[in-house]
């Protein structure tokens, strides 16, 4: 069972540069999540979506853009990466039911020179 | 803002010893998650508490959750290595919003 699916596992980029990350999930949830990991700072939601064509923002937004143009996919892009932007990146998704329970990817490490 | 707040950050102690970590809120939760994540991984539920005052127990570890259901704790007991991980809390403001806030994490690591 594949689950949740991120690629790719690491990326360098340099700053401006952009670069998209994939999440795929197989379960057929609804939601998807897109998070970063910083240490000591737990994980922040970046963007969200609760079904296909749907997107909202969650906590730390801004330099992010993110499309759910598939069920099964939920991409999230950054356009002009920036080193503040260095992080590890997670995608998650769930049913949609009470108690709202995630299953995570294995994560995107990422470092913007 | 941290709306959760996870005490201590690092933990590490010796094979069998027992420990407690803490998720503090000011906030009040409709339920409340502990996952473990692995180095290299994503985070894995462990548990769900929904109650004020409930308690669950998976083998070795407890969780509690406040009367108040704005806090929460996890107790190992007699610690493994396999326990090394990042304890991560995490807090459903409203039932059925579909977002949860993540608290700040505890690393803890149990030597052999």
């Amino acid at each position: 069972n594949a689950g949740v699916t991120q690629t790719p596992k690491f990326r360098v980029l340099k700053t401006g540069q952009s670069m998209t990350l994939l999440c795929a999930q197989d379960m057929n949830h609804e939601y998807m999540y897109w998070y970063r990991q910083d240490p000591g700072m737990g994980l922040r939601l970046i963007h969200y979506s609760v079904g296909e064509g749907t997107t909202a923002k969650g906590e730390v937004p801004d330099g992010y853009n993110v499309s759910r143009l598939k069920k099964q996919n939920f991409l999230l892009g950054l356009e002009s990466a920036a080193p503040s932007q260095t992080s590890v990146y997670f995608c998650a998704s769930s049913y949609g039911q009470a108690q709202n329970i995630q299953y995570f990817g294995a994560g995107t490490r990422l470092s913007v020179l | 803002t941290q709306l959760l707040e996870q005490s201590p950050q690092f933990l590490s102690i010796q094979e069998g010893e027992n420990l407690t970590v803490y998720c503090n809120s000011s906030s009040v939760f409709s339920s409340l998650q502990w996952y473990r994540q692995e180095p290299g991984e994503g985070p894995v539920l462990l548990v769900t508490v929904v109650t004020g005052g409930e308690v669950k127990k998976l083998k070795r570890l407890t969780f509690q959750f406040g009367d108040a259901r704005k806090d929460s704790s996890l107790h190992i007991t007699a610690a493994q290595p396999g326990d090394t991980g990042l304890y991560l809390c995490a807090g459903e403001r409203v039932r059925g919003y579909q977002k949860v806030t993540f608290g700040t994490g505890t690393k803890l690591q149990v030597i052999p």
